[in-house]
């Protein structure tokens, strides 16, 4: 069946650094991804999106790439700051418009 | 701020009681999707609305239904509720329908008691 999980659930990360978020989907039809991220207490906010088209995309300070032959999709994000830190989730639109979410990964940035 | 707006942000309710959450879209957005958000679920997709015509189900229980009224905003009631039914519920909206960002809105957060 269709699914969408990350690799790992939590990442640590020192200011500054770069980090990378991974995230595995299973369905070969899928043909739209978002990334989104989650503070708490608030809902899923987008950060970048990318199509089956294209295998890279920037955005201010985030690069989303896309690999569609090991159905692999990740999230950099350059200088990482402690405002960076929350939940991150990847999503796929492949089956009508439902968005169908990964399990998300908790971004913490150490000053 | 996505624009998007529910209300109310907290619910605290029974067992065996319905309520109702309400979502007002980004202005333009014709779509309005509900997900529920709960610990062992993760974000799980409920309905799809366009324009006030339902388009797609997901996980919804039979006793959830949602509308989309003719000013686009929507409400998602919850009924018999149970304890199992305590989560985030979020609302989004994208400008059409398929294969386009959704913005969500802030949540309503359910416990029942």
């Amino acid at each position: 069946g269709e699914s969408v999980g990350l690799h790992l659930p939590t990442l640590s990360v020192q200011e500054g650094d770069n980090s990378i978020i991974n995230c595995a989907y299973s369905n070969s039809a899928s043909d739209y991804f978002i990334w989104y991220k989650q503070e708490s207490g608030k809902g899923p906010q987008f950060i970048i999106d990318i199509r089956s088209n294209m295998d890279k995309r920037q955005g201010q300070r985030v690069t989303v790439l896309l690999n569609k032959t090991v159905k692999h999709l990740s999230l950099q994000i350059a200088a990482t700051q402690p405002g960076d830190s929350a939940v991150y989730f990847c999503a796929e639109n492949s089956s009508g418009s439902r968005l169908t979410f990964g399990e998300g990964t908790q971004l913490t940035v150490n000053p | 701020d996505s624009g998007v707006t529910q209300t109310p942000k907290h619910l605290i309710t029974a067992t065996g009681q319905r309520v109702t959450l309400r979502c007002s879209p980004r202005s333009g957005d014709l779509s309005v999707y509900w997900y529920q958000q709960s610990l062992d679920q993760g974000l799980q997709f409920l309905i799809h609305y366009y324009n006030g015509e339902e388009r797609a189900k997901g996980n919804i229980l039979e006793r959830f239904s949602a509308q989309q009224f003719p000013d686009l905003h929507s409400e998602l009631n919850l009924s018999s509720l149970e304890l199992g039914d305590s989560a985030l519920y979020f609302c989004a909206s994208s400008q059409l329908s398929r294969g386009e960002t959704q913005y969500f809105g802030p949540g309503t957060r359910l416990l029942v008691l």
